[in-house]
């Protein structure tokens, strides 16, 4: 069985320029969820997504992040304008959850690593 | 709110033998999911063990096994003759239980260094 899928693995940009990140998960996973990952520190959740509908995005920065998951499967995160603070792993990580008691194991993906320059 | 700790932010074993990652959490929920994974250099986030707080028996998966304390909180991992495979960090998660929509919550992580 594949794995979840994240592209690019590397990233670097300039402060302010704009960057997205596509995340593939595992076939059949209703869930799907992005995370930020700042060095020493363990993730933070950005979004979740269910089929395509979004679960919570609390913590998502919205006036520079967005995130879509159209047609329930693939996912794309933006970062529009990139700021230094962004510098991070991004991970993607999914989960078969779609219904209302599960374990809800979630399967990471490799990530992307983001530098801001 | 529900909170992980892991009190050890760096631990060091000499290969071959046995080592004890610290996690405790606090919850007054009495349905949840608790989760060990590692994260290696390349950091892909691996899941190790998962335990469900219903059980009262201890999981297990080859060289690692857990201590799960539910009256004290206390989530332990037990990794048996440590590999230099193993060096990685290891974060300690809790969710609850009941709805899938719960999100997972984090420790800080702990750092793992086996010696040749």
């Amino acid at each position: 069985e594949a794995g979840v899928a994240q592209s690019p693995r590397y990233k670097i940009i300039e402060k302010r320029q704009s960057v997205a990140f596509w995340c593939n998960p595992i076939s059949g996973h209703a869930t799907l969820y992005w995370y930020q990952q700042i060095l020493g520190q363990g993730p933070k959740l950005l979004i979740q997504f269910q089929n395509n509908g979004v679960v919570d995005d609390s913590q998502l920065p919205k006036d520079r992040f967005s995130a879509e998951r159209l047609k329930g499967v693939d996912s794309t995160l933006k970062i529009q304008p990139a700021k230094l603070e962004d510098s991070a792993v991004y991970l993607c990580a999914s989960s078969s959850a779609n219904r209302v008691r599960s374990t809800d194991t979630q399967y990471f993906g490799p990530g992307t690593r983001l530098t801001v320059l | 709110a529900q909170t992980v700790t892991q009190s050890q932010p760096e631990m060091s074993v000499q290969e071959a033998e046995t080592v004890t990652l610290s996690c405790t959490y606090d919850t007054s929920e009495s349905d949840y999911y608790l989760f060990w994974y590692k994260q290696p250099p390349s950091r892909q986030m691996i899941l190790v063990i998962r335990q469900e707080a219903y059980k009262q028996q201890n999981a297990t998966e080859n060289r690692f096994s857990v201590n799960f304390q539910k009256a004290a909180k206390s989530f332990s991992l037990k990794i048996s003759d440590s590999q230099l495979g193993d060096a990685a960090m290891y974060f300690c998660a809790y969710r609850r239980g009941m709805d899938s929509n719960y999100q997972l919550i984090w420790g800080a992580g702990t750092k793992l260094i086996i010696k040749p």
